[in-house]
């Protein structure tokens, strides 16, 4: 079984551009999970996608912040435009119950530098 | 007063050492309850669940006590490849967003 792929590894970008971050879940997992980890800090969380639907997006920090996760599948993240304070590693994890033990398995995460 | 604390360490110990990691929560109705490892410039990766009753896998014993809201793991006879960063996790609401604390680092010593 595949793992959750995100896309690209790294990307370095000068502020006020556009990045797009993408994630691929592991097959059959409903629910999709966005988190940043910046430098120093813990990991955060973002948003959560059930299927199509955004579950939670209280984690998003602005508007420039835009997620989609179109059919339910593999989803996107737009930051534009980016600043320097959007730097960090952004993950991507998947679980497939939502009752139970609900373990959440990673990607290898995006690490993005804004300069 | 954050979600989840953990003592960020570092905690170095010689191999062969037990050593043992607590984590705190805040929400008294969370429902589950993980720790993971995530290595130098990895993502985190599930090293177990912590059931109720506790349990334990190989070498690695994890802990819940509600009562307290706190969490511990603890590694017996510990290896060089275990040095990494333990991140205690928490899901108040199954399948809704997890809580990390900033993870305890630990690094075995030969």
């Amino acid at each position: 079984e595949a793992g959750v792929t995100q896309f690209p590894s790294h990307s370095v970008i000068e502020k006020g551009q556009t990045v797009t971050l993408r994630c691929d879940p592991i097959s059959g997992h409903d629910n999709l999970y966005w988190y940043r980890r910046v430098m120093g800090k813990e990991i955060k969380f973002l948003l959560h996608f059930v299927k199509e639907s955004k579950q939670d997006e209280s984690g998003m920090p602005n508007n420039r912040f835009l997620a989609e996760r179109t059919g339910g599948t593999y989803s996107t993240l737009k930051v534009q435009p980016a600043e320097l304070e959007d730097s960090g590693v952004y993950f991507c994890a998947s679980s497939r119950r939502t009752t139970g033990q609900n373990e959440a398995f990673f990607g290898q995460g995006t690490r993005l530098t804004v300069v | 007063r954050k979600e989840v604390e953990q003592d960020p360490g570092p905690f170095n110990v010689p191999e062969g050492a037990t050593v043992a990691f607590n984590c705190t929560y805040s929400n008294s109705a969370s429902q589950s309850f993980f720790w993971y490892r995530q290595d130098c410039r990895k993502e985190p990766k599930l090293l177990m669940s912590v059931y109720s009753s506790g349990n334990e896998d190989g070498r690695f014993t994890a802990q819940l006590n509600r009562a307290s809201q706190y969490i511990s793991l603890l590694i017996r006879d510990s290896k060089l490849s275990d040095s990494a960063t333990y991140l205690c996790v928490v899901n108040f609401i199954t399948g809704n967003q997890f809580y990390f604390g900033t993870g305890t680092s630990l690094t075995v010593i030969p």
